[in-house]
């Protein structure tokens, strides 16, 4: 059974914190991306990846960085974190193929931060 | 900046009837997916409909696509109370895929 996990479900930190949220998949998937999600806006796209140690930044990469060193992990991290970075934070993985719009996304189970 | 919209916001219905949500979107697309979420967890992918396609099925889900009207429609038949979550559709790109906000469904026993 494919899978993309998280590092933790529920995070809790403090204004100024440094954060990383984890993220593996075992599906040897090219593609990688970190969303937020937020009541009424929907899923917005942070960073995606499309290779080992390849980044591009998404909608809202302000206060937020990305570290893919191996093909199964990326990593979001908040180099000081803020309360209006309280949000639910997805992974999703893709396969990459000639036409890569045409496959479906395979999501984390989500990771809650909240930033006090 | 979303691209893809859904109507209504939230739903609410009994248990057998049918459930019909909306997607509008914005832009040119190569595809269209709708993927749903039980409340508090990751999406999950659900069906694609190719812009050439006009409708597709998939059990009990059937769903249109209007490209003249950039917009498409997500039927789920006979629900049940396990159809209770967020349905989302998603526009993509060469590698970015855009979600709209979402409707929320919740089917009564």
């Amino acid at each position: 059974d494919v899978k993309v996990t998280q590092s933790s479900r529920y995070l809790v930190k403090r204004t100024g914190e440094k954060v990383f949220l984890e993220c593996v998949q075992d599906m040897d998937h090219e593609n990688m991306f970190w969303y937020r999600q937020d009541p009424g806006l929907g899923l917005r796209l942070i960073y995606f990846s499309y290779d080992v140690k390849m980044k591009e930044k998404g909608d809202i990469p302000e206060g937020y960085s990305v570290s893919r060193e191996k093909k199964e992990r990326f990593s979001l991290i908040l180099e000081s974190a803020s309360t209006n970075q309280t949000s639910m934070y997805l992974c999703a993985s893709t396969q990459h193929t000639e036409l890569t719009s045409y496959n479906e996304q395979f999501f984390g189970p989500g990771t809650r931060l909240t930033v006090l | 900046s979303q691209q893809g919209e859904e109507d209504p916001q939230a739903l609410s219905i009994q248990e057998g009837e049918n459930a019909t949500m909306n997607c509008s979107y914005k832009t040119s697309i190569n595809n269209l997916q709708w993927y749903r979420q039980n409340s508090g967890r990751g999406l999950v992918h659900l069906i694609l409909i190719r812009s050439n396609e006009r409708e597709k099925h998939s059990g009990r889900l059937r769903v249109t696509l209007d490209t003249s009207k950039k917009s498409s429609s997500l039927l789920i038949t006979a629900s049940r109370a396990a159809d209770t979550a967020s349905y989302f559709c998603a526009t993509s790109g060469t590698y970015k895929y855009i979600f709209g906000t979402g409707t929320r469904l919740k089917v009564l026993a």
